[in-house]
């Protein structure tokens, strides 16, 4: 089974910041990496389903990029509403990220 | 607008049944592949189920084989999550989640049923 490992495990950071999460897989067989994002007491929601490519009504402050088996997740000019738990899925793995949560 | 609603969440004794529901609506819900994640309070999500659209493929969670059967009814825009041999591990918040037609990723969510194993 693919493993992944996400770092940071938490962020604090101020608004107008720029902030990296970074996934890694312990093997690819698969091309594709997609990314929620979960607030609080709400239901995971997904941010990108391919990257790099965000999923409509995601904010273009969020960028994501790849390089063999590690992955990542940008957000630029950091809002309050970004705050929250960042989870990475490799496509056609049934397995998240442990999570990055990011304190604003 | 896609849709999911979750229910049969609740508190049960070890060792007991629950059958989770999750009614979809604002899509063909017979196309999809539909899944079951989990998150245990505090914790990350955990992939526990996922049936294909016509039934024919399955997965599930190593921990829950044996205990767990995920089953679909397309005439009720329904997919069911039947439970067994509750344990305390399995205390979580179950959500129901579509894949789009293309890709093993989840792309819509239900709002969530608190599954309680405890005596």
């Amino acid at each position: 089974d693919v493993q992944m490992t996400q770092s940071p495990s938490t962020l604090s950071a101020s608004v107008g910041d720029r902030v990296t999460i970074t996934c890694r897989a312990s093997h690819t067989f698969s091309v594709g990496l997609a990314w929620y994002q979960q607030k609080p007491g709400k239901a995971p929601n997904l941010l990108v389903s391919k990257t790099p490519s965000l999923q409509s009504g995601a904010p273009s402050r969020f960028s994501t990029s790849a390089s063999g088996r590690e992955f990542s997740l940008t957000i630029s000019n950091l809002q309050p509403d970004d705050s929250g738990t960042y989870y990475c899925q490799l496509y056609n793995a049934f397995s998240f990220g442990p999570g990055t949560k990011v304190e604003i | 607008e896609v849709q999911l609603l979750e229910s049969g969440g609740g508190l049960v004794q070890p060792g007991g049944s629950l059958r989770l529901s999750c009614e979809g609506s604002g899509f063909t819900f017979g196309r999809y592949p539909m899944n079951w994640v989990r998150q245990a309070p505090g914790k990350g999500l955990e992939w526990v189920a996922r049936m294909r659209n016509d039934g024919d493929e399955t997965y599930f969670l190593d921990s829950v084989k044996g205990r767990f059967h995920i089953s679909r009814d397309n005439s009720r825009n329904t997919v069911f999550l039947h439970m067994n041999g509750l344990r305390s591990d399995d205390t979580a918040i179950y959500y129901c989640a579509k894949e789009p037609l293309v890709g093993q990723i989840l792309d819509s969510w239900g709002q969530g049923t608190l599954v309680t194993v405890s005596s």
